[in-house]
């Protein structure tokens, strides 16, 4: 079955050290997307990407950054630099450029030891 | 980008018709109007999409009146397993290239027994 994949479920990350969440897609999309999400809150953009090798900054890119080297991946690397990571990271793809309906991952948990 | 407005949360019993209405004022000639559902440590999952008047499929309805300033989810007879958050989100369809889409807080959904 085609689907995103996120990986691992849950993370948890050490003061100071980058931590990278994986995505990937069988679902020959153009479109990826990284959301956060705070509990009882909505979803923010992070980061999102058109095509291969290339990628744009969401409303909340501080602290995170993103490659898109393969059609299918588009990994998230939360930095050092993010001094409040705890959340709920989901992933998304469309077809096109915003076109609906975005498809989801499953989401990765992660924590600050 | 069109802004939606909807209730933070809704209660219900097993069997009923829910309605859940979501206000867009400022929606756009391009835009749709699309719902998603998200069950805890879930990404969100497409719903139903509409442009004008009445859309169904087996999950759902959506009325969209003729002004398009809001629209309702109707979900028949709902069970335990409809408690969720609902997000209703207006975007146009890919061609103005200008992004984005907004997951706002949702309501969240209660179903009691």
């Amino acid at each position: 079955d085609g689907g995103i994949t996120q990986s691992p479920k849950y993370l948890f990350r050490k003061e100071g050290q980058n931590v990278t969440l994986s995505c990937e897609q069988n679902l020959n999309h153009d479109a990826m997307y990284w959301y956060r999400q705070d509990p009882g809150q909505g979803l923010r953009l992070i980061y999102y990407s058109q095509i291969v090798n290339d990628f744009q900054k969401g409303d909340i890119a501080e602290g995170y950054s993103v490659s898109r080297e393969k059609k299918e991946s588009f990994p998230l690397t939360v930095t050092s630099a993010q001094k409040n990571p705890t959340a709920f990271y989901l992933c998304a793809s469309t077809p096109g450029y915003w076109t609906q309906p975005q498809h989801f991952g499953d989401g990765t948990r992660l924590s600050i030891l | 980008l069109a802004k939606t407005t909807q209730p933070i949360s809704m209660d219900s019993y097993e069997g009923q018709e829910v309605n859940i209405t979501c206000s867009h004022n400022n929606i756009a000639t391009n835009d749709y109007i699309t719902w998603y559902q998200q069950f805890p440590s879930q990404g969100p999952r497409f719903i139903i999409q509409g442009y004008k008047t009445k859309v169904t499929n087996e999950v759902a309805s959506l009325f969209i009146p003729a002004d398009r300033k809001s629209s309702t989810l109707s979900l028949p007879r709902v069970s335990l397993s409809d408690t969720a958050v609902y997000y209703c989100l207006v975007g146009d369809d890919g061609s103005s290239n200008t992004g984005k889409l907004i997951f706002g807080q949702g309501t969240t959904l209660q179903v009691k027994p």
